[in-house]
């Protein structure tokens, strides 16, 4: 069974710029999360959506964005980069989600705001 | 908001020796997750503990968890080298929304 797949691996954007990110979860998965990866603030969540609905949210900015489609696959948008926004991004994705399964991450994708 | 708290946050232990890490968080959960990251890559689950009093063993890692104390402990058993990296304690509270400690990097010396 495929993993939970993110593209692109790598990005290098300018500030002000805007980035999508890609995932794709494991085959059967409706739930997908985001996380960002930073050393110094750790892991934290940025959305979760569940059949195309967004049913939770982090305590990030609207620049953050993101979306689901009907083959669960998802999308993360940041618009106006920031410095700060360098980042790790891991998507994971569950089964039904809030039920006790754990969370498949993908292997993220590194961006690099310069 | 839920905090998650880790302690200790960076452990370098020789090979062969016991020790815990220890998972506190702040708000009423039963459901408390144990991953694993190696440098560069992603995170493995690999612990699900979904009740009080939930014991689980994998090789020389145990977890557990005492939902009363909001406590979860990772326990080390003969570490070896391989067993170097880092992990995170995450607790569950809304739907899929995971609460991460910070993280302890181990570090285990031959």
């Amino acid at each position: 069974k495929a993993g939970v797949t993110q593209t692109p691996r790598y990005l290098i954007k300018t500030r002000g710029q805007q980035v999508t990110l890609s995932c794709s979860p494991i085959s059967g998965h409706r739930s997908v999360s985001w996380y960002q990866q930073t050393p110094g603030q750790g892991l934290q969540f940025l959305f979760e959506y569940f059949s195309e609905t967004q049913r939770n949210k982090g305590n990030f900015p609207g620049r953050f964005s993101g979306r689901q489609f009907s083959n669960s696959r998802s999308e993360m948008n940041v618009s106006t980069l920031e410095l700060g926004d360098s980042a790790l991004y891991l998507c994971a994705s569950s089964g039904t989600g809030g039920n006790g399964s754990p969370l498949h991450f993908g292997n993220g994708t590194r961006l690099t705001v310069t | 908001e839920l905090k998650v708290e880790q302690n200790p946050l960076f452990l370098s232990m020789q090979e062969g020796k016991n020790y815990t890490i220890y998972c506190n968080y702040s708000t009423t959960s039963d459901r408390l997750y144990w991953y694993r990251q190696d440098p560069g890559k992603s995170l493995e689950s690999l612990f699900v503990l979904l009740s009080n009093g939930a014991v689980k063993q994998e090789g020389r890692l145990m977890a557990s968890l005492d939902t009363k104390a909001r406590l979860s402990t990772l326990h080390i058993t003969a570490a070896v080298h391989d067993l170097s990296a880092t992990y995170f304690c995450a607790v569950l509270y809304n739907f899929n929304k995971f609460y991460f400690g910070s993280g302890t990097k181990l570090n285990v010396k031959p």
